[in-house]
């Protein structure tokens, strides 16, 4: 089955600086990568998707890229703040009826002021 | 539109007592999905269901059963709990594409003594 890997596992970077968190996946079949954010004692909540047939996506502060040919990904997050504090998790999927989620293992990011 | 609902929030067992967690959406989403989350090892998937009357195993199933009553709930039984099923429980379901994102319950805390 898919194997997602997650890194950094822990991120602290300063308030207004950049962070980038980076996935690889090892099923060159998976097509649909989202990414959660989860605050403390929260559920995970969907913050950015990309779509296999896309190179990068962004949303305001927030970015995705995906390299098909290397089976990596990353979010990047610009002009960090506080309230970016949180744990995320990247996922790869593919296409098909209850197509299943496979989680990374998380990386908690500290916004320090 | 309350989304997904889990009962209970929180729980105390103690070794090879036996309990249910009961999940339901109000989405009319086909799939549904039992995940674990433990520190440092992300959401890993215990069992999910495509549609009422079919269940499959995830990740990690051992210990478990599931019961998809319908197409709104689907429930998670831990028959004999043990201390290495300690962990926050999430319920989510998806749409019927497979970039719908998954949506998440609040989450069960279970705690095995």
């Amino acid at each position: 089955g898919e194997n997602v890997e997650q890194h950094p596992s822990t991120l602290s970077v300063q308030e207004g600086d950049s962070a980038v968190i980076k996935c690889t996946y090892s099923d060159s079949a998976s097509n649909y990568f989202p990414w959660y954010k989860q605050e403390l004692g929260k559920r995970p909540q969907l913050i950015i998707d990309i779509r296999s047939n896309v190179g990068e996506k962004k949303d305001q502060r927030i970015a995705v890229t995906l390299n098909k040919t290397a089976k990596h990904f990353s979010l990047h997050i610009t002009e960090t703040q506080p309230e970016d504090s949180a744990v995320y998790f990247c996922a790869a999927s593919m296409s098909g009826t209850a197509s299943k989620l496979t989680f990374g293992t998380g990386t908690r990011l500290q916004v320090t002021l | 539109n309350a989304g997904v609902t889990q009962t209970p929030k929180f729980q105390v067992l103690k070794t090879g007592q036996s309990m249910t967690l009961q999940c339901a959406q109000d989405m009319n989403h086909n799939s549904m999905y039992w995940y674990r989350q433990d520190p440092g090892m992300g959401l890993r998937l215990i069992y999910y269901s495509a549609s009422e009357g079919t269940t499959d195993k995830g990740e990690v199933p051992n210990g478990y059963n599931v019961s998809r009553l319908n197409k709104r709930e689907f429930s998670l039984r831990l028959e004999s709990a043990a201390p290495s099923q300690t962990s926050v429980y999430f319920c989510a379901s998806r749409g019927e594409t497979y970039n719908s994102p998954l949506h998440f319950g609040n989450g069960t805390r279970l705690t095995v003594t």
